[in-house]
């Protein structure tokens, strides 16, 4: 009964390779977004998907790319990975008015 | 642009002991704010949220904030921790359509002595 899950929990890698992280949610809302965690902790919105629209998109790499093939899923897709994109991705739901429910994350690490 | 500000990178309290996090935000129409919890390698569990009404509002184990608008604050409180509140703590504000998603302090790390 999971509400937001994302996979896979590890992710290894090695630098130029492509890579994918799906995020399913099965909460019934209406956005989707997909959050960057750096080793600092700090959490920045990468992308948020409404109604299969991409709303957001703070200046992330166009090595990054998100798609949506429906509400309940949001994937991350990532190309020529760099050491820089290590980090924890956390795929999080939520609709209008009410708070934003996370997954549990994936730790990208790029050797 | 909105901002959230937890001035606090580390704190450290006994158990038993009360405990107070603090807050700063900085957003340009009426804010929904949020604290969250994540424990090491989870995700992050939402502990309470203010929308509108009461300024103080209870949350999920023992948790309240308090919302001062004149302040711009929104510190998180516990009359007496417990050794599994040992975590991180972000506050977060937002707006009320939710698709902008929310902007993240950068963590409060609460440590807690035996």
């Amino acid at each position: 009964d999971t509400a937001v899950s994302q996979t896979p929990k590890y992710l290894v890698t090695q630098m130029g390779n492509d890579k994918s992280i799906k995020c399913e949610q099965n909460l019934g809302h209406d956005t989707m977004y997909w959050y960057k965690q750096d080793s600092k902790k700090f959490l920045k919105i990468m992308f948020s998907y409404n109604n299969k629209e991409l709303i957001i998109n703070e200046t992330v790499p166009n090595r990054f790319s998100p798609k949506s093939p429906d509400k309940a899923h949001l994937n991350l897709h990532i190309n020529s990975l760099e050491l820089g994109d290590s980090a924890v991705y956390f795929c999080a739901s939520s609709r209008t008015d009410s708070p934003l429910h996370f997954g549990n994350g994936t730790r990208l690490t790029v050797t | 642009a909105q901002s959230v500000t937890q001035p606090d990178i580390h704190i450290t309290v006994s158990e038993g002991a009360s405990l107070e996090l603090r807050c700063n935000y900085s957003y340009g129409a009426t804010p929904y704010l949020f604290w969250y919890v994540q424990s090491p390698g989870q995700g992050l569990q939402l502990l309470l949220k203010y929308f509108s009404g009461d300024t103080l509002v209870q949350g999920i184990k023992g948790f309240e904030a308090e919302f001062k608008r004149s302040q711009s604050s929104f510190n998180l409180r516990k009359p007496s921790v417990h050794w599994s509140d040992a975590a991180e703590y972000f506050c977060a504000v937002g707006g009320r359509g939710g698709a902008d998603g929310l902007t993240f302090g950068k963590g409060t790390h609460l440590i807690i002595q035996p």
